[in-house]
């Protein structure tokens, strides 16, 4: 297992398009994250899914983003009708169903820019 | 609300010299918290997990202590070398809706000059 997989690394879209990014987790992890992160700023929460199960979403996600993870393997994110402010570092983690000792394995990210 | 709060500016440091990161949050108590590395363009690599009831804890020429009186976690880099170069964040698990989501400070951007 190389770890969790992001694709595209970079994306770039004019404004009001659609895209979707891919994240394949560490075939082990029950669970997957997406996170977002802008410059100078620590990622932040979007969702989260154990197995399938989308279970948990940020307040702070609009209607214009939507994630799937169909058969609780890799996982989806995509945001229609994009905007500026949607630019950022667009980033998958995932981990097993137990913490343990270990912490999130991420990915190395989508970087989407909005022109 | 909550909030965690890392070395609001850079920090440069001589190499061989031990660095000391800090990390502050309010309004919680975390049952563990985590330290990552982010170098750029990269995702954050976990480092270490402190869990409440430890005080401190090692991994090579890293160290972490928690104290959660203070409310506080140190993160100390000793014998620091130039690839330790990169931003560090700790993470916290914070409630949020009906779970507890991990939740990252801005981080602070080490700099290990040779």
């Amino acid at each position: 297992d190389t770890g969790v997989s992001q694709n595209p690394r970079h994306k770039i879209t004019k404004r009001g398009q659609n895209v979707t990014f891919r994240c394949d987790p560490i075939s082990e992890h029950n669970r997957l994250y997406w996170y977002r992160q802008t410059l100078g700023q620590g990622p932040e929460f979007l969702t989260y899914f154990q197995n399938e199960a989308q279970l948990e979403k940020s307040r702070l996600l609009s209607d214009r983003f939507s994630a799937e993870r169909p058969k609780g393997s890799f996982s989806t994110l995509e945001i229609q009708r994009t905007e500026q402010g949607d630019s950022a570092m667009y980033l998958c983690a995932s981990s097993p169903n137990q913490q343990g000792a270990g912490g999130y394995t991420f990915g190395s990210g989508t970087r989407l820019t909005v022109v | 609300s909550q909030k965690i709060e890392q070395n609001s500016e850079a920090l440069n440091i001589q190499e061989g010299k031990t660095a000391t990161l800090t990390c502050n949050y309010t309004n919680y108590s975390p049952a563990y918290l985590q330290w990552y590395r982010q170098d750029p363009g990269r995702g954050p690599v976990f480092l270490l997990l402190i869990r409440e009831n430890e005080k401190e804890k090692r991994k090579e020429r890293l160290k972490v202590t928690f104290d959660t009186t203070l409310k506080q976690s140190l993160f100390h880099i000793t014998a620091s070398q130039p690839a330790d170069s990169a931003t560090y964040l700790c993470a916290l698990p914070i409630s949020s809706g009906s779970a507890r989501q991990l939740t990252f400070g801005s981080g602070t951007q080490l700099t290990v000059l040779p």
